[in-house]
C-alpha cells in the first residue's frame, strides 16, 4: 500500500519554464512534507519542506504548496534550468515519529535548454 | 568530514554471503537512519538511532538484517545469508535531531548487488 504516491514518473520541461511535479498521500497522519532531489550515482538533496499548519513554503525558485483536504502537495520551479534535471522525491513524515519518512518512487525531471 | 561518507559504493556478492555496509555520519549529528532503494521503488525506512537511545528497528525486512552504531558515531549495517531481492542502493544520512523540517543529509549510497 503506497501511502505516497508521484504518478509521473518522468516530466519534460523547456528551460525557462515552469516545472510542477506533484505528490498525492493517503495517510491523514502526516504532518509534514518534504522534498529531495538526486542526482545520479549521489545521495539525495533536501530541497524543501512544509508544515501541515502551512499551505505555501517559498525558497527562491523552488515553491511547495500543500492541499490538506486533497492530501495533494506540488513543487513548483521556476524558471527551470537544465541543472535541475534530477529525480525528485516527495516524503511525508508525523509529529510522532518524524524521523520515519515515507518516500514516493520519484519523477524524473529533464529541463532542454 | 563534511559529509555523510559511505562505503564500499558498490558490492557485488553472492547469494549466501554475508555483507557489511558501513556508515560514517556528519560529525555531532546524533541522529542516523539507513534507508534503501530497490530498483524502480522509493526509500524505505530501515533503521533509526538516536544518540543512546534504543534504536528503532521497526523497518528492517527480516532477521538477516542488523545494523549497530558504535560510540554513537560510525554505523554497520550487516546482511547475512545475502538474497537475490537484497538488491538495492543503502542509503544512510544523519541529522542533528531526530527528524526535523530540515531534512537529512544522505550519503551517497552503497549499491548492492547479489548474484
Amino acid at each position: 500500500d503506497q501511502q505516497v504516491k508521484q504518478n509521473s514518473p518522468s516530466l519534460s520541461v523547456q528551460e525557462g519554464r515552469i516545472s510542477i511535479l506533484n505528490c498525492d498521500y493517503t495517510n491523514s497522519m502526516f504532518d509534514y512534507f518534504l522534498w529531495y532531489k538526486k542526482y545520479p550515482a549521489e545521495g539525495p538533496t533536501f530541497l524543501i519542506s512544509i508544515s501541515s499548519i502551512k499551505d505555501k513554503n517559498e525558497d527562491g525558485r523552488f515553491t511547495v504548496f500543500l492541499n490538506k483536504s486533497a492530501k495533494h502537495l506540488s513543487l513548483h520551479i521556476v524558471p527551470s534550468q537544465p541543472g535541475d534535471s534530477a529525480v525528485y522525491f516527495c516524503a511525508a513524515g508525523s509529529g510522532g515519529s518524524n524521523y520515519k519518512l515515507t518516500f514516493g518512487k520519484g519523477t524524473l525531471l529533464t529541463v532542454n535548454p | 568530514g563534511a559529509g555523510v561518507s559511505q562505503s564500499p559504493s558498490n558490492k557485488v556478492t553472492e547469494k549466501g554471503k554475508d555483507v557489511e555496509l558501513r556508515c560514517d555520519p556528519i560529525s555531532g549529528h546524533t541522529a542516523l537512519y539507513w534507508y534503501r532503494q530497490s530498483l524502480g521503488q522509493g526509500l524505505e525506512f530501515l533503521i533509526y538511532f538516536q544518540g543512546n537511545s534504543a534504536p528503532d528497528k521497526s523497518g528492517l525486512p527480516s532477521d538477516r538484517f542488523s545494523a549497530e552504531r558504535t560510540g554513537g558515531s560510525v554505523s554497520t549495517l550487516t546482511i547475512q545469508r545475502t538474497q537475490q531481492e537484497d538488491s538495492a542502493v543503502y542509503l544512510c544520512a544523519s541529522s542533528l535531531a531526530g527528524g526535523s523540517l530540515q531534512g537529512y543529509t544522505f550519503g551517497s549510497g552503497t549499491r548492492l548487488t547479489v548474484v
